[in-house]
């Protein structure tokens, strides 16, 4: 089965500020790697496709990029209502997998 | 917009059988595959099953092969998880979500709360 190893497991940034979440594949998963937005008691959004493609109506301040086994999820100016647990998915190949998480906290 | 709901979810004791549905709705739940997350408390997400859109191709976690089966409806526009033989590690939240033929996931359900507890 692939790995996918999300760090960090946690940060905590500033209003405005860059953000970068790193999700690595044990193994090439082509583009196909997602990226989903989860608030306390909410269920998942999904937030990017294909490595960098933005699901409808997802602000421009998120952004994704990578290919192969190294990718990246980054909030260009970071805002309050982005305080949330982020996760990766590759679905090249069953199992699906998902990366363990990263909490972001809004300062 | 599309709408996911779940049902389904409530308290079984071990070795119980539960069967979680997914009414869809304000899309053509017949040309989408679909398939089922869940979330221990307080844990990350985990895949748990897919299933292709005429149910002719269905995929499930290990841990969970020979004890939960995923199905689908068309005519009813409603997604199934049967669930038996269950244990304590499979209580969760069970979000259904829908996938398009890329595999990519779009919608999501509000998720249904499954314990398994004695």
């Amino acid at each position: 089965d692939i790995q996918m190893t999300q760090s960090p497991s946690s940060l905590s940034a500033s209003v405005g500020d860059r953000v970068t979440i790193t999700c690595r594949a044990s193994q090439g998963i082509n583009n196909d790697l997602a990226w989903f937005q989860q608030k306390p008691g909410r269920a998942p959004k999904s937030l990017i496709y294909a490595a960098y493609s933005l699901q409808s109506e997802v602000p421009s301040r998120f952004s994704g990029s990578g290919s192969g086994t190294d990718f990246t999820l980054t909030i260009s100016s970071l805002q309050p209502e982005d305080s949330a647990t982020y996760y990766c998915q590759q679905y090249y190949i069953y199992p699906l997998i998902f990366g363990g998480g990263t909490k972001v906290e809004v300062k | 917009e599309v709408q996911l709901v779940e049902s389904g979810g409530g308290l079984v004791q071990p070795g119980g059988s539960l069967r979680l549905s997914c009414a869809a709705s304000r899309f053509t739940f017949s040309t989408f595959g679909m398939s089922w997350v869940r979330q221990a408390p307080g844990k990350g997400l985990e895949w748990v099953a897919t299933i292709n859109a005429d149910g002719s191709e269905k995929h499930h976690v290990d841990s969970v092969k020979g004890r939960f089966t995923i199905s689908r409806d068309n005519a009813r526009n409603s997604l199934y998880l049967q669930m038996n033989s269950l244990r304590a590690e499979d209580t969760a939240v069970y979000y259904c979500a829908r996938v398009w033929s890329d595999g990519k996931f779009d919608y999501w359900g509000q998720g249904t709360l499954v314990t398994v507890s004695s």
